[in-house]
C-alpha cells in the first residue's frame, strides 16, 4: 500500500513552461517535504511545510491539509530545473512501521528541453 | 561549510564481504538517517537514530548494522546477510526527527 503517491512518474516541459507535480498522502501528517534529487544522485531539501504556502525564487510549494494533498509549483521552467523531484512525508503516527521517520513517493523525473 | 559528507561515492565489494559506508556531519543535528534506494522505488528508511548511543531499526533493516557513538557519526555497515545489498545508500541529518533534513550525496554501492 502506497503512503504516498506523486503524479506525474514522468514530465517533459519546454523551456518557460509552468510546472506542476503533485503529491497525495494516506493518513495524517506532521510535515510535509519537497526534495529534488540530480542526476548524480545526491538530494537537496527545497521545501518543508506543514500548512499553507511556502515560495522560494521560481519554486512555489503549497498543501491542502485536509484534502491530504501538495503541489510544487515551478514558474518559468529552465534545463536546469531537470531534476527527480520527491514529496516526503513525516507521519505523526504511521501505523504497523517506524515513527519518526519519512515516507518517501517514488519521485517525478522533470526534463526541461531548451 | 556545514553540510552532511558520504564517503566513498561509489564502491565496490564482493559478494560475502561486510561494507561499511560512512556518514559525517557538522551541523549539531541529534537525528540521523539511512535510506536505501533501489531504481523505481522511493526511498526506504534502514535505521535512524534519535540521539548519540541511540539507534532504531527502519523499515528494512535485516542485513545491516549501524553505531552512534558520536554525534557527528553514522556509519553503516552492509553485511553478507543482506541479500541484495546493490543499491545507492543516503545518509541524512536532522535537527530532531520530523523536521527538516538535511542529505549527503549518496555512495552507490556494487556489489559483484
Amino acid at each position: 500500500k502506497n503512503e504516498v503517491e506523486q503524479s506525474p512518474q514522468n514530465l517533459t516541459a519546454q523551456e518557460g513552461e509552468f510546472i506542476t507535480i503533485n503529491c497525495s498522502y494516506s493518513v495524517g501528517i506532521s510535515a510535509l517535504h519537497w526534495l529534488q534529487q540530480h542526476p548524480g544522485g545526491g538530494i537537496v531539501s527545497l521545501f518543508m511545510l506543514s500548512s499553507g504556502k511556502k515560495k522560494h525564487g521560481r519554486l512555489i510549494a503549497t498543501i491542502n491539509i485536509q484534502e491530504k494533498h501538495s503541489s510544487l509549483h515551478i514558474t518559468a521552467s529552465h534545463p536546469r530545473d531537470s531534476a527527480v523531484y520527491i514529496c516526503a512525508v513525516g507521519f505523526s503516527t504511521r501505523p504497523g512501521g517506524s515513527q519518526g521517520n519519512l515516507i518517501f513517493g517514488k519521485g517525478t523525473k522533470l526534463s526541461v528541453k531548451p | 561549510d556545514g553540510g552532511i559528507t558520504q564517503s566513498p561515492k561509489y564502491l565496490f565489494r564482493k559478494e560475502g564481504q561486510n561494507v561499511t559506508l560512512s556518514c559525517e556531519q557538522n551541523l549539531n543535528h541529534d537525528a540521523m538517517y539511512w535510506y536505501r534506494q533501489d531504481p523505481g522505488q522511493g526511498l526506504r528508511l534502514i535505521y535512524y537514530s534519535q540521539i548519540v548511543n541511540d539507534f532504531q531499526k527502519g523499515d528494512i533493516a535485516e542485513g545491516y548494522s549501524v553505531s552512534r557513538e558520536k554525534k557527528e557519526s553514522f556509519p553503516l555497515t552492509v553485511t553478507s546477510a543482506q541479500k541484495n545489498p546493490t543499491a545507492f545508500y543516503l545518509c541524512a541529518s536532522s535537527i530532531r526527527v520530523n523536521t527538516e533534513a538535511f542529505f549527503g550525496q549518496g555512495t552507490r554501492l556494487t556489489v559483484v
